[in-house]
């Protein structure tokens, strides 16, 4: 079983649309983030959610809002796309012991 | 600030000899260390982390990083480098104070048969 999936692992799509990524962990843990990788491989924190709750908010443009329904998941909703938002995004989880367990990324391009 | 630096890009070596990946931190108190690997396409893995006790941290993959305080740094280090071991890798820290990790700016590994 993946312990962090998220979906899709693709996604292309024009400047201006709205598109959401998801992410569901099945390790039990409480805190999940998501990350942004630009094209250098530089990897940036977001969001991080603990327990359904937000407790990073990084400066990030409010047309990304994360929304954590339980929590197991923790989905990443774009409006209104721009073409900067081309990245991979990364989901994550946190153990107790504060290791980060990732999921395989999506690769986001904005046309 | 806090921050984690990776001074090199790109690290080139030929299989069967030592790898080194350099990383130091500038963070307050006692930091959490860990280093991440990325492998082509996919998602980061946990390699391994200091949080106290024996400077010298082993990992996975065979794999290790000392942890050094005086200079700051907690280089990742493999005795015998393996083709396999080709991939982007990251360093990353907590500070003590804080809960949010910062991560290296990662360093491009290529292992040459």
């Amino acid at each position: 079983d993946t312990a962090v999936s998220q979906t899709p692992k693709y996604l292309v799509t024009q400047m201006g649309n709205d598109k959401s990524i998801k992410c569901e962990q099945n390790l039990g843990h409480d805190t999940m983030y998501w990350y942004k990788q630009d094209s250098k491989k530089f990897l940036k924190i977001m969001f991080s959610y603990n327990n359904k709750e937000l407790i990073i908010n990084e400066t990030v443009p409010n047309r990304f809002s994360p929304k954590s329904p339980d929590k197991a998941h923790l989905n990443l909703h774009i409006n209104s796309l721009e073409l900067g938002d081309s990245a991979v995004y990364f989901c994550a989880s946190e153990s107790v012991e504060e290791k980060l367990f990732f999921g395989s990324g999506t690769q986001l391009s904005v046309l | 600030a806090q921050s984690v630096a990776q001074p090199e890009d790109q690290v080139n070596v030929a299989e069967g000899n030592p790898l080194t990946v350099k990383c130091t931190y500038s963070v307050s108190g006692n930091p959490y260390l860990f280093w991440y690997v990325q492998y082509p396409n996919r998602g980061l893995q946990f390699l391994l982390k200091y949080i106290t006790g024996d400077n010298l941290v082993k990992g996975s993959y065979g794999f290790e990083a000392e942890f050094n305080k005086s200079q700051t740094s907690f280089h990742l280090k493999k005795p015998s480098a393996l083709v396999s071991d080709s991939a982007l890798y990251f360093c990353a820290a907590i500070p003590s104070n804080d809960y949010k990790l910062s991560f290296g700016a990662g360093t491009t590994v290529t292992v040459r048969a």
